[in-house]
């Protein structure tokens, strides 16, 4: 079946040092992808996707690009803010029509000022 | 803007005891599902509801059972509350996939459930 497996955490950075959080994930077909982020409290809002191969998701200076021949989305930032501490999930949605998103276990990041 | 609304935000139970969680959306989705959020595990589906009228099973869904009540409103029960459900709760709600299906899903503040 389809899963997603993300790398351990918590990452802990200091302010403007460079973050990746490896995804990998195991799906037949062509899924989406998607980082979700969670801050303390909160729900999980969604931060990039990415729908076919080779796509580059970005938003708020995060990137992750669907790399479909090692079957990753690892997510990156060039400088990280303490405002970005919060725990980041991988998901993927696989085929059919339910929408449903298989979730990794979440990495928590802590960014000291 | 609402988005998903959740019902309460916290609550402690005693073993055995019952309780219905509650979900609203106000985006007009046809989607809605539920997910626990425990410690190491990520977000695991409970149920889903893929369209009013419908609801499907996912992956945890032993000790739980849901509503649909309207396009808007998804509740989930537990009908004999154990410690092992002692969790998050998260609903969320999203257009049906189409084409590609690279509709997000939109999720409230989640619901902190302790059961002694």
């Amino acid at each position: 079946g389809n899963s997603v497996t993300q790398m351990e955490g918590p990452v802990t950075l200091s302010e403007e040092a460079f973050l990746t959080i490896n995804c990998t994930y195991t799906a037949t077909g062509y899924p989406s992808l998607f980082w979700y982020v969670q801050y303390p409290g909160e729900g999980l809002q969604l931060l990039l996707k990415a729908t076919k191969a080779d796509d580059k998701g970005s938003n708020k200076g995060f990137e992750a690009t669907y790399r479909k021949e090692t079957t990753s989305f690892h997510l990156e930032k060039g400088s990280v803010q303490v405002s970005d501490s919060a725990v980041y999930f991988c998901a993927l949605r696989g085929g059919g029509n339910t929408g449903k998103l298989i979730f990794g276990q979440g990495t928590t990041l802590q960014v000291k000022p | 803007n609402a988005g998903v609304t959740q019902t309460p935000k916290f609550q402690v139970l005693k073993t055995g005891q019952s309780m219905t969680l509650q979900c609203a959306q106000d985006m007009n989705h046809n989607s809605m599902y539920w997910y626990r959020q425990d410690p190491g595990m990520g977000l695991r589906l409970i149920y889903y509801s893929a369209s009013e009228g419908t609801t499907d099973k996912g992956e945890v869904p032993n000790g739980y059972n849901v509503s649909r009540l309207n396009k808007r409103e998804f509740s989930l029960r537990l009908e004999s509350a154990a410690p092992s459900q002692t969790s998050v709760y998260f609903c969320a709600s999203s257009e049906p996939m189409t084409g590609r299906g690279n509709q997000p899903q939109h999720f409230g503040d989640g619901t902190r459930l302790s059961i002694l």
